[in-house]
């Protein structure tokens, strides 16, 4: 049983760029949670996708925006990336219509991204 | 909006000495997760907690939840060099995002 994938693993890029990152989650899994977690603190909800929908979005500006396939996987896009942006950017996965007090989430490995 | 604050922000302790972190909302919460982070990895949820005073045991881990649903605790006893790592707790509120806290990062020294 697969847990939560995500690619790529590690990224460079410089400031102006645009990046897109990679989810798969776990076997059976519907909805897909995207988290940006900082040095030292803890993940900070960015949005969460089910049934190919943005369900719900936390305090991130546009330039953050995302994408739920038929099969659930998911892709985060950050456009204009800046020196702030250099994190670990983690994805859950849960099985439920996006209500976040009853699934535990289960996230993979996370993509680490610097812009430099 | 929602805040959640976990307190201390690092432990250090002997091995087989015991730990506690505590984590507190500015709001009243529909549940709590705690999650475990190891160094280099990624949170791995522990348990959910919903009921008021509720107490949740896991082996050597015990979890709590205030009578307010306003405040958590996770204590562990006779801690191992296996426990190391970052413990974050996550509040739920109604049909809002997990809030997370910024966690207790654990160090067991053997």
């Amino acid at each position: 049983d697969a847990g939560v994938t995500q690619s790529p693993t590690h990224l460079i890029k410089t400031r102006g760029q645009q990046v897109t990152l990679r989810c798969s989650p776990k076997s059976g899994h519907d909805t897909v949670s995207w988290y940006q977690q900082a040095l030292g603190q803890g993940p900070q909800f960015i949005f969460q996708y089910y049934e190919e929908e943005e369900r719900q979005r936390g305090n991130f500006p546009d330039r953050f925006s995302g994408h739920q396939f038929p099969n659930y996987s998911s892709e985060l896009n950050v456009n204009a990336l800046l020196l702030g942006d250099s994190a670990l950017y983690l994805c859950a996965s849960s099985l439920g219509p996006g209500l976040a007090y009853s699934y535990e989430q289960y996230f993979g490995p996370g993509t680490r991204l610097t812009v430099t | 909006g929602q805040q959640v604050m976990q307190i201390p922000q690092y432990q250090h302790v002997q091995e087989g000495e015991d730990f506690t972190t505590y984590c507190n909302s500015s709001t009243t919460l529909s549940n709590i997760q705690w999650y475990k982070q190891r160094p280099g990895g990624h949170p791995v949820f522990l348990i959910q907690l919903v009921k008021s005073g509720e107490v949740k045991k896991q082996k050597r881990l015990t979890f709590q939840f205030g009578e307010a649903k306003k405040n958590s605790s996770l204590h562990i006893t006779a801690t191992q060099t296996t426990d190391v790592g970052t413990y974050f707790c996550a509040g739920g509120s109604g049909n809002t995002p997990l809030v997370f806290g910024k966690g207790t990062r654990l160090s067991v020294i053997a």
